[in-house]
Formats: structure tokens, sequence, C-alpha cells
């Protein structure tokens, strides 16, 4: 069954250290895979996306993401986290036969001063 | 643009009350989804619309009926209300297998 997998419920961190939010897929063929952010209260927002070409995506808020065909993975990165950043962050996929794009159970994000 | 609304933010239901819950896009997106988020548990599908007067079942789509009557609107029904519905509600829109677009939620609380 396709499936997006996040690891990690909890993440804590201090300000200004560097960040990595693991996320795994299973799916028969290469997703279109997403990281969305949902502070809290709010709807989600787009950080970044892969649909296919360089494997390094960059997307908003200096986050970036690397896709691992050989690891089926889409880790989320950012090198220096902001007080704002905390937050819970969604992985998800969709491929061409489904429609339907599915969330990993998320990573909720706390940062330390 | 608003972009994706949904209409109400917030509502009290007791046990057996009926709702509707309205989500409206001006992207002109063919596509429209409704998601309960619960803890722990991410975003689940509950039902789904490829275009104007199509609607599919998506995960969790038990007690909840649907409708797309205009392109811009997609509407959320709870016949009879139940504790287990409590929970948080989103819709979004999208073309294709493209970025979906979220609303900002609407909160249901059933007693």
């Amino acid at each position: 069954a396709q499936s997006v997998t996040q690891p990690d419920i909890h993440i804590t961190v201090s300000e200004g250290a560097s960040l990595e939010l693991r996320c795994n897929y299973s799916y028969g063929a290469t997703p279109y895979l997403f990281w969305y952010v949902q502070s809290p209260g709010q709807g989600l927002q787009l950080l970044l996306k892969y649909f296919s070409g360089d494997t390094l995506v960059q997307g908003i808020k200096g986050f970036e993401a690397e896709f691992k065909r050989s690891q089926s993975s889409f880790n989320l990165r950012k090198p220096s986290v902001h007080w704002s950043d905390a937050a819970e962050y969604f992985c998800a996929g969709v491929s061409y036969n489904t429609d339907k794009l599915i969330f990993g159970t998320g990573t909720r994000l706390q940062v330390f001063p | 643009n608003a972009g994706v609304t949904q209409t109400p933010k917030f509502r009290v239901l007791k046990t057996g009350q009926s709702m509707t819950l309205l989500c409206a896009q001006d992207m002109n997106h063919e596509y429209m989804y409704w998601y309960r988020q619960d803890p722990g548990m991410g975003l689940r599908l509950i039902h789904y619309s490829v275009g104007e007067g199509t609607t599919a079942k998506g995960e969790v789509p038990d007690g909840y009926n649907v409708s797309r009557l205009k392109k811009q609107n997609f509407l959320l029904g709870l016949e009879s209300a139940a504790p287990s519905q409590t929970s948080v509600y989103f819709c979004a829109s999208s073309s294709g297998l493209e970025t979906q677009y979220f609303g900002p939620g609407t909160r249901l609380l059933v007693l």
C-alpha cells in the first residue's frame, strides 16, 4: 500500500541549530512529494515540492529537501532554525494513478532560544 | 484573491444534529478535497471531487456526504453528528496533481 512515514513525532532544537526532518515514502512509482507547514490554529502552507528533475529542491523560508530514490526518502532541512519555525511539518505524496494526496502523521518542531 | 475559504470557523453540535460545512475557492481549480485532522493521525481524506458534479470517497468517508454543484464550491455534510466526528476539518483545492491549497480550517466539537 502507498504510504508516507514521518518517524519523528516531536523534535526539539535550539535556535540557530541545523534541522533535518525525516520523511520516507512507499509507492510503486516515484511520487510527487511535498512538505507543508502548519502553525498553531492555522491551515497548511506549502514549503516545497518535488515532481522530477533536480533532486535538491529549494523552498520558502530557507528550507530545502533532497529526494533520494535509493532510500525512498525526502528529508527536509534548514541550516539555521529561527524561533518562528516552531510548527508542525507534514510530508505528503501523490502518484499519478491515485489522485489522492497521502500525508504523514506530522513532526512537531519546538525551538528553544 | 481569497484562495480557499471555509465557513464556519468553529461550531458546536449536539449528538444527532446535522450541519453543512462550506468550502469555496476562487482559483478555478478542478479538484477539491475534504480532510479531517486529528492529533497524531495527520490529515485523512474524507471525500474529494475531480470536477463539478463529481464526488468520490476518500479514506474515511463514513458519516459524511458531499456535493459539488458548482465548480467553486464543495460542501461537506454531517447528517447525524457523533462525538467521533469532533475534529478540525480542512478543505483544499488543486489543479490535478499539482499543489493543494488549503483553507484555514473548521473546528467542530460534537457533544
